[in-house]
Parts: structure tokens; sequence; C-alpha cells
């Protein structure tokens, strides 16, 4: 099955610079790949997401990048704020052949603090 | 749209007592659902794969009889923790398949906190 190791597991970084968040994966018929921001006892937001179609992916201060060769992708965030301070997962999941998707499988989580 | 709604979100139980957690699709109907649970501070682990109208599919190391799983719809499905312990406390999650465009995603219940005393 596959397998999504995600690094660092903590991260502290000062407000205004950036963060980047790495994830690496096993399964090659794995082709989407989610980010999620969770707070404590809440349910996963997805922030961004990634398809193996492309390479990049923005959305203002969050970007993604994919990497298919290597099984890897990583998460960007620029111009960090406070509020940015969560607990961020990656994830993976393929499809079938018949096109119907399968489970996520998660990363190890990273928590990011921003200090102000 | 796409929203899962889960109840409860929390409950206290004691030991040796069932526990019921249910997500219903409310705008959708959800034929897939997953089940994850999280410990704290650690990820989200699938435990089952459940399809309507057939039998869940058990991740290895899941009991089945322990946490039985029942989708009898296409908007409800249902884990019951049977004899629970405080080793069951933890943070449970259900997960569903949504159309996105041409594409899918997945929404999520909010999720439950169960704690065995």
């Amino acid at each position: 099955g596959e397998n999504v190791e995600q690094h660092p597991s903590t991260l502290s970084v000062q407000e205004g610079d950036s963060a980047v968040i790495k994830c690496t994966y096993s399964d090659s018929a794995s082709n989407y790949f989610p980010w999620y921001k969770q707070e404590l006892g809440k349910r996963p937001q997805l922030i961004i997401d990634i398809r193996s179609n492309v390479g990049e992916k923005k959305d203002q201060r969050i970007a993604v990048t994919l990497n298919k060769t290597a099984k890897h992708f990583s998460l960007h965030i620029t111009e960090t704020q406070p509020e940015d301070s969560a607990v961020y997962f990656c994830a993976a999941s393929p499809t079938f052949s018949s096109g119907s998707a399968r489970q996520l499988t998660f990363g190890s989580g990273t928590q990011l603090t921003v200090l102000p | 749209g796409a929203v899962v709604s889960q109840h409860p979100s929390r409950v206290i139980c004691k030991s040796g007592t069932s526990v019921k957690i249910e997500c219903r699709s409310l705008d959708f109907q959800a034929t897939t659902m997953f089940w994850y649970r999280q410990f704290p501070k650690k990820s989200l682990m699938l435990m089952a794969t459940s399809n309507e109208g057939s039998k869940a599919t058990y991740e290895q190391g899941v009991e089945k009889d322990k946490f039985l799983i029942n989708h009898a719809s296409l908007t409800l499905s249902t884990l019951t923790v049977t004899s629970a312990h405080p080793e069951d406390s933890s943070f449970y999650i259900c997960s569903a398949i949504i159309r996105v465009l041409s594409n899918y995603g997945y929404t999520f219940g909010s999720g439950t906190r169960l704690t065995v005393v």
C-alpha cells in the first residue's frame, strides 16, 4: 500500500518568513496530493491540492510543487502569519483503473509555529 | 455543498459499553465512507472503508468485531465501538469522496472525541 513520509515534524519560523514542508510517497499510482491544515480537535481543512498532470499550483501565499519522477511534493507558505500556526498534513491517493478514487494516506504531520 | 455531518462530537463512556458514531452526507450520496482514527499529536490512520450495501474492508490490525461499521444507505454510515476500553479513547473522523468538477476530492466529518473511563 501507499506510504507517505513528511518532514519536518516541527517547524518554527518568524512572522513574514517562508515555510516549506516536504513529503514523499511510495505508490506510483498515486495521482492526487492534497494538503490539509488541522487545528486541535477539528476536521482537516483542505488548503491546496495538486493532481499528477501538473507540476505546480499556487493560491495566494500558498503553493504546492510535485515531482512525480522523484515521488515527492512540497508545500510552500510565504509571508507567514501567526494564524498560519497549526498542524499541516500532506496526503496521497491513487485511483483505480476504472477511475474510482481510493482512500487518502496521510503523512505524519508538521506542527508549524509562526512566531510574532 | 458536500457536507458530512458527524455525531456526536464528544462522548464519554464507561469501559465495557458500546458507542455509536454516525456520519450523514447531507447533500450528496456517499457510496464510500472512510473511517479514520487519530491519537493525540498523531496522524489520521485509516481504520476501514465502508461501501453502501456491502461489508466494510478493514485495515490490517483493526478488529472488525470491535469496530462495527454499517453503511446501509447512501447517506448514512455508522461506526460502533463495542466493549470500549480506555485504549480506544481517540478522535474518530469519517470522510467521503466527492465530485469536484470533472475530478474528485474528499470531505470530512467534524470528528468525534471518544473518552472511555
